[in-house]
């Protein structure tokens, strides 16, 4: 069974410019969840979606972050235009249950905004 | 919100030794979860422990809920034990978000 998967696993880009970053949950894994590691700090939850819907977005540091999840598949995170300090690894995570449910985490992508 | 604090920050082993790192969260909790983010950067799950003791070859891992705390025990530890250990409790309010210890670094010397 394959794990959750995300892509790019690094970008590097401009100040100002455009990065999508795309996670595929594990099959029939309806919670999705985004995470990011910024300058070796920790672990922050930015949004949750529950299949297509969002959950829990309390996380999300600013309107330049803009995260999809068409069909309740897989997911997308926008970062629109790119600044200095969003430069981190973003996590994608997955769970068959938001409650009590165990989260798998993807390999991570990085991010690096010159 | 609630705080997960993990200690030690950093730890520097000589390989063989053994080593425990705690984990304590200010709150309920529905789940607790370790995780070993090797050095390139991957999370990966070690156990999924919201109460008990479990092990798994070298490393074991105990949570006792009612005093919120969570212990991780590694022996025999090898240099590819490296890298940062991550504590993250799921909260039982406020929705099912996870929040994460800041990590414990570890080192394994040859």
């Amino acid at each position: 069974e394959a794990g959750v998967t995300q892509f790019p696993s690094h970008s590097v880009i401009e100040k100002g410019q455009t990065v999508t970053l795309r996670c595929d949950p594990i099959s029939g894994h309806d919670n999705l969840y985004w995470y990011r590691r910024v300058m070796g700090k920790e672990i922050k939850f930015l949004l949750h979606f529950v299949k297509e819907s969002k959950q829990d977005e309390s996380g999300m540091p600013n309107n330049r972050f803009l995260a999809e999840r068409t069909g309740g598949t897989y997911s997308t995170l926008k970062v629109q235009p790119a600044e200095l300090e969003d430069s981190g690894v973003y996590f994608c995570a997955s769970s068959i249950q938001g409650f009590t449910g165990e989260l798998f985490f993807g390999e991570g992508s990085r991010l690096t905004v010159l | 919100g609630i705080q997960v604090e993990q200690s030690p920050p950093d730890l520097i082993l000589q390989e063989g030794a053994n080593s425990t790192l705690r984990c304590n969260f200010s709150d309920s909790v529905n789940n607790l979860q370790w995780f070993h983010q090797n050095p390139w950067g991957q999370l990966i799950n070690l156990f999924y422990i919201p109460s008990g003791t479990k092990q798994n070859g070298r490393l074991s891992a105990t949570t006792v809920a009612t005093e919120r705390y969570s212990l991780l025990y590694i022996s025999s530890s090898q240099t590819t034990d490296s890298g940062v250990y991550f504590c993250a409790v799921e909260m039982s309010t406020g929705g099912f978000k996870t929040i994460f210890g800041a990590g414990t670094r570890l080192f394994v010397k040859a």
